[in-house]
């Protein structure tokens, strides 16, 4: 089993929508992280948190600790939204990846 | 700057090559990571290395040879690789703050390999 599940594995979405995607996790954490992976490689740290809730933009992360439990919100969505959003814990120095949620937004 | 830069960004390499993957940031991060790649799953955590120590060797074939000459720079030395080998291998940083990573890791573009 690993450590950080994500969910949906797959999503796609209108253009204008808006867009929930959750990770579970079991460990103890130092804090949790969601990236972003467009295709071609490079990945953007979009938020790290350890509690309550973060906004940046049209991006909203929230996290409740006793539940063990994240979402990434997008509101708005937009055709440049689409890429691969991954779910991420530190634990100490060492980091546990969920499997990513591939989005696509159609115009 | 808040800029992780690995070179090449593409290699091709035979069985029997030796080459290099390079990897630096100039945020002062004292933490830098290799993680690999393969197509549709996450990265895979390979070294860590902690004020320019080896901390984490994650069961990393010895092919895979590590090195931080450093603060700024990590490279990543192979030589005999496989095929199977052939993966996207992405550098990261991140402030440590007693030991522990501080802030979020910054990732380079990648090094996107392939051996033949």
């Amino acid at each position: 089993k690993n450590e950080v599940e994500q969910s949906p594995q797959n999503l796609t979405a209108q253009e204008g929508e808006f867009i929930t995607i959750n990770c579970s996790y079991s460990v103890g954490i130092s804090a949790l992280h969601w990236l972003q992976q467009h295709p071609g490689g490079g990945i953007v740290s979009l938020f790290m948190l350890s509690s309550g809730k973060k906004k940046h933009g049209r991006l909203i992360a929230t996290i409740n600790i006793q539940e063990k439990h994240s979402s990434l919100h997008i509101t708005a969505s937009h055709p440049r939204d689409s890429a691969v959003y991954i779910c991420a814990v530190s634990t100490g120095n060492q980091f546990y990846f969920g499997t990513g949620t591939s989005l696509t937004v159609i115009p | 700057d808040t800029e992780v830069t690995q070179t090449p960004k593409h290699l091709v390499m035979g069985m029997t090559n030796k080459k290099s993957l390079k990897c630096e940031q100039h945020m002062g991060h004292r933490a830098m990571y290799w993680y690999k790649q393969k197509a549709k799953k996450p990265p895979e955590l390979m070294f860590v290395y902690s004020y320019e120590k080896l901390s984490i060797n994650e069961s990393v074939p010895s092919r895979f040879s590590p090195e931080c000459p450093n603060s700024s720079l990590l490279n990543l030395h192979l030589h005999a690789l496989q095929p199977e080998d052939s993966a996207l291998y992405l550098c990261a940083s991140s402030h440590l703050a007693g030991g522990i990573p501080k802030e979020t890791q910054y990732f380079g573009p990648g090094t996107r390999l392939l051996v033949l």
